[in-house]
C-alpha cells in the first residue's frame, strides 16, 4: 500500500473509444503528476497539478486530457489513442512540485493496453 | 544530451557481493537526488534520497553525490537475490527527470 491508488489497474480499450483512469492520494499531498513509462524507455512526466493548479504539460498530445477536482484526486481522460500509447501509466504525488527536495510517490499503476 | 544517463545494463553480481550503479547529468544545478526501485511489472519505490555532496548510507543502500562533477552512484551491499531489479535514478532539476534505469541481477 503506497497511499497512492491508481484504478483500474489494466484497461484494454480500442482506438474510438472513450475511458478515464483514476488516481487518489491519501498522503495530504497538495501536488499529483501522471508518468508514462513504455518498454525500454525512461518515466516520461505528461502532467503535472500543485495545489489544483495544472503547472506542468509535457507536451503530451490532446487525445489525453488530466483533470483535478481536488488535491486528493486526479484523472486522465483518454479518447482516440493510439497503439503506440500502450504504455504502464504511473499516478504520483508529492508534498509540493516546487519545494527543494521535492520527493515523489508512485502509485501501483494503471496497463493501458490499445488495440 | 539526455539529462540523466544511467548505464542500463544488465548487471549481474553474485549473492554477497557489491552492486555499484552509476548516473550522471546534465543540470549543474540540481539540487535533489533519487534513487528508486522497480521491480518487474511494479511501479517505482522510492529507496534512497541524496541532497548533500558526500555518501548517505540506509541499511545495505550507500547513495554518494558529488555535484561538482554532476555524478550520483547507488551501493547496494550484501546483495541478495530480493534485490533483483531496475534502479532508477532521479534528479529534480525543478521538474523530477528520471534516467534509464539499470537492472541488477543477483545470482544465488
Amino acid at each position: 500500500e503506497t497511499g497512492v491508488t491508481q484504478t483500474p489497474r489494466h484497461l484494454v480499450m480500442g482506438m474510438t473509444n472513450k475511458k478515464s483512469l483514476k488516481c487518489e492520494q491519501h498522503l495530504g499531498h497538495n501536488a499529483m503528476y501522471w508518468y508514462k513509462q513504455s518498454a525500454k524507455k525512461p518515466l516520461e512526466l505528461m502532467f503535472v497539478y500543485n495545489f489544483k493548479e495544472q503547472t506542468e504539460n509535457n507536451s503530451v498530445p490532446s487525445r489525453f486530457s488530466p483533470e483535478c477536482p481536488n488535491s486528493s484526486h486526479l484523472f486522465l481522460h483518454l479518447h482516440t489513442l493510439q497503439p503506440e500509447d500502450s504504455a504502464l501509466y504511473l499516478c504520483a504525488s508529492s508534498q509540493d512540485f516546487r519545494a527543494e527536495g521535492n520527493t515523489i510517490y508512485f502509485g501501483e499503476g494503471s496497463w493501458l493496453t490499445v488495440v | 544530451q539526455k539529462e540523466v544517463e544511467q548505464n542500463s545494463g544488465p548487471l549481474s553480481v553474485p549473492e554477497g557481493a557489491i552492486a555499484s550503479l552509476n548516473c550522471t547529468y546534465s543540470d549543474r544545478g540540481s539540487q535533489s537526488f533519487f534513487w528508486y526501485r522497480q521491480y518487474s511489472g511494479k511501479s517505482p519505490e522510492l529507496i534512497m534520497s541524496i541532497y548533500s555532496n558526500g555518501d548517505k548510507e540506509d541499511g545495505r543502500f550507500t547513495a554518494q553525490l558529488n555535484k561538482a562533477s554532476q555524478y550520483v552512484s547507488l551501493l547496494i551491499r550484501d546483495s541478495q537475490p530480493s534485490d533483483s531489479a531496475t534502479y532508477l535514478c532521479a534528479v529534480n532539476d525543478y521538474k523530477l527527470s528520471f534516467g534509464a534505469g539499470t537492472t541488477v541481477t543477483v545470482r544465488a
